[in-house]
């Protein structure tokens, strides 16, 4: 596709459930970023991917939070057991080289955590 | 640790206005600096990105500079449009790792 996809775009869960959330990158692009977006804040960065290496997942909040990539393309992060807290606007973002390479966002999945 | 301030945060200004966004950063070794804007409900669009060896990038009407030993960049927004209405992110890619560092962004409102 033309730039970066997420899906769903909204997602209401029950406090408890499981969620996956899946971002497309744009073809070729080597890097994939997740971000967490609070209300009124700027993004925070979750984790990074090289292809389907995880580089750095400093930012996952908890053990609750999990991402992957398995064939270097599509990523899917997954909470688990969902809290109020983790409602949120969850970016992805992809590049086409690491740093200092411009990072291409996608439009995020709403969660809203009830 | 990488702190980045955006002031101010909020603005409000009649069209035709020309404008000045700031963004301030603790650590100044940095990779490069981006701008970005984010409308209400959709994702975030890159506007300027500066690389750490430059001073300035220029888009349009749109201009940004850098002064890294002083830890500050601005955005200047000349002549301004009811469609320049968004929030205005700062992000800061530090040297030695992946990840941007935000600020919480400039809400700005164009008044037509």
């Amino acid at each position: 596709g033309a730039g970066v996809s997420q899906s769903p775009r909204y997602k209401v869960a029950k406090r408890g459930q499981d969620v996956a959330l899946r971002c497309d990158p744009i073809s070729g692009h080597v890097s994939l970023f997740w971000y967490q977006q609070a209300l009124g804040q700027g993004p925070e960065f979750l984790t990074y991917f090289q292809n389907e290496a995880q580089l750095d997942k400093s930012g996952l909040p908890s053990d609750r939070f999990f991402a992957e990539r398995p064939e270097g393309s599509v990523s899917t992060l997954k909470i688990q057991r969902t809290q109020q807290e983790d409602s949120a606007v969850y970016l992805c973002a992809s590049s086409l080289g690491g740093p200092p390479d411009t990072q291409y966002f996608g439009p995020g999945t709403r969660l809203t955590v009830l | 640790k990488q702190e980045v301030t955006q002031i101010p945060a909020a603005l409000s200004v009649p069209e035709g206005e020309n404008l000045v966004l700031n963004c301030s950063f603790t650590d100044s070794a940095i990779y490069n600096l981006q701008w970005f804007r984010q409308d209400p409900g959709k994702g975030l669009t890159s506007l300027l990105l500066i690389q750490s060896s430059q001073r300035e990038q220029t888009s349009g009407r749109l201009n940004a500079s850098l002064d890294k030993s002083s830890g500050r960049s601005t955005l200047y927004i000349a002549a301004s449009q009811p469609g320049d209405s968004a929030t205005y992110l700062c992000a800061v890619s530090t040297s030695g790792t992946y990840k941007y560092i935000f600020g919480t962004g400039t809400r700005l409102k164009v008044l037509a």
